[in-house]
C-alpha cells in the first residue's frame, strides 16, 4: 500500500524568508506522480506544484519548487519569498496505480509579517 | 480557467435525512471523483467514476453513499441517511488524462446535527 507522512504539522516562516516542508512516500510503482496542494482558510483545495517521478528534474512553479529524491523517497516543497497569502495547509500526495490520490496528513504554514 | 463548480458550499441537514452534493466537473474531463475530509483529518478517497460508473470505492463508500451523473455534466454524491460523523468537507474532482493534476472543487461543508 502507498503511503505518505508529512512530518511537520505546523511550520512557521518570516514573511519573504524561505521554507521547505518535508514530504515522505512509499510505493511499490516505478512510475507515479507527486503533487502539492494547499488549502487556505476557505478549505479550498488547490494545486500548487506536480512532479512526474520518470523525470529527475525539480517541478518549478514561480517562488514554489520541489526536491524529488526518488531513492529516498523525499519529495519537499520549498516556498520562496514567502508572502502572508502562503498561510494554508499544505498537502503532499501521490497518486496511486488506480489513479486515486493517497494524501499525507498535512503541514500547516503560519507566515510571521 | 476551467472550474469544479460544487454546490451548495455549507449545508446542514438533520441526522438521518438524505443530501445531494452537486459538482459540474471540467466540461472536457473524464474522470471524477468525491474525496472528503472531516475536520482536522486527513483526505479521504471514497469514489471515483468513469465512462458512466463506479471504478473504485473505498470502505467509506458503504450503502449508505451513492454516485450519479444523470445529464452529462452534474456529478452528484447521495447519502441517503446522514449519520454525525457524515459531518466533512466533500470536495468533488476531475481530471482528463491519467497522468494530469485534478481540478478540485471549493467543496461542499456537510454539517449533520
Amino acid at each position: 500500500a502507498q503511503t505518505v507522512t508529512q512530518s511537520q504539522p505546523e511550520m512557521s516562516v518570516q514573511e519573504a524568508e524561505t521554507v521547505t516542508l518535508s514530504c515522505t512516500y512509499d510505493t511499490s510503482e516505478s512510475d507515479y506522480y507527486l503533487f502539492w496542494y494547499k488549502q487556505p482558510p476557505s478549505r479550498q483545495m488547490i494545486l500548487v506544484i506536480r512532479q512526474e517521478a520518470y523525470k529527475q528534474q525539480n517541478a518549478t512553479e514561480n517562488r514554489f519548487s520541489v526536491n524529488f529524491q526518488k531513492a529516498a523517497k523525499s519529495f519537499s516543497l520549498k516556498i520562496s519569498d514567502s508572502q502572508l497569502g502562503d498561510a494554508a495547509m499544505y498537502f503532499c500526495a501521490i497518486l496511486d496505480g488506480n489513479y486515486q490520490l493517497i494524501w499525507g496528513a498535512g503541514t500547516k504554514l503560519i507566515i510571521k509579517p | 480557467e476551467p472550474e469544479v463548480t460544487q454546490t451548495p458550499s455549507h449545508q446542514v441537514t438533520q441526522m438521518g435525512q438524505e443530501v445531494i452534493l452537486r459538482c459540474v466537473p471540467i466540461s472536457n474531463h473524464l474522470y471524477f471523483y468525491w474525496y472528503r475530509q472531516i475536520l482536522g483529518q486527513k483526505v479521504e478517497f471514497l469514489v471515483s467514476f468513469y465512462n458512466n460508473e463506479i471504478s473504485e470505492k473505498s470502505e467509506i463508500f458503504d450503502d449508505q453513499f451513492s454516485v450519479e451523473r444523470p445529464d452529462g455534466s452534474n456529478f452528484t454524491l447521495k447519502i441517503r441517511s446522514t449519520k454525525l460523523e457524515d459531518s466533512a468537507m466533500y470536495f468533488c474532482a476531475s481530471r482528463r488524462t491519467g497522468d494530469e493534476g485534478y481540478t478540485f472543487g471549493s467543496g461542499t461543508r456537510l454539517t449533520v446535527v
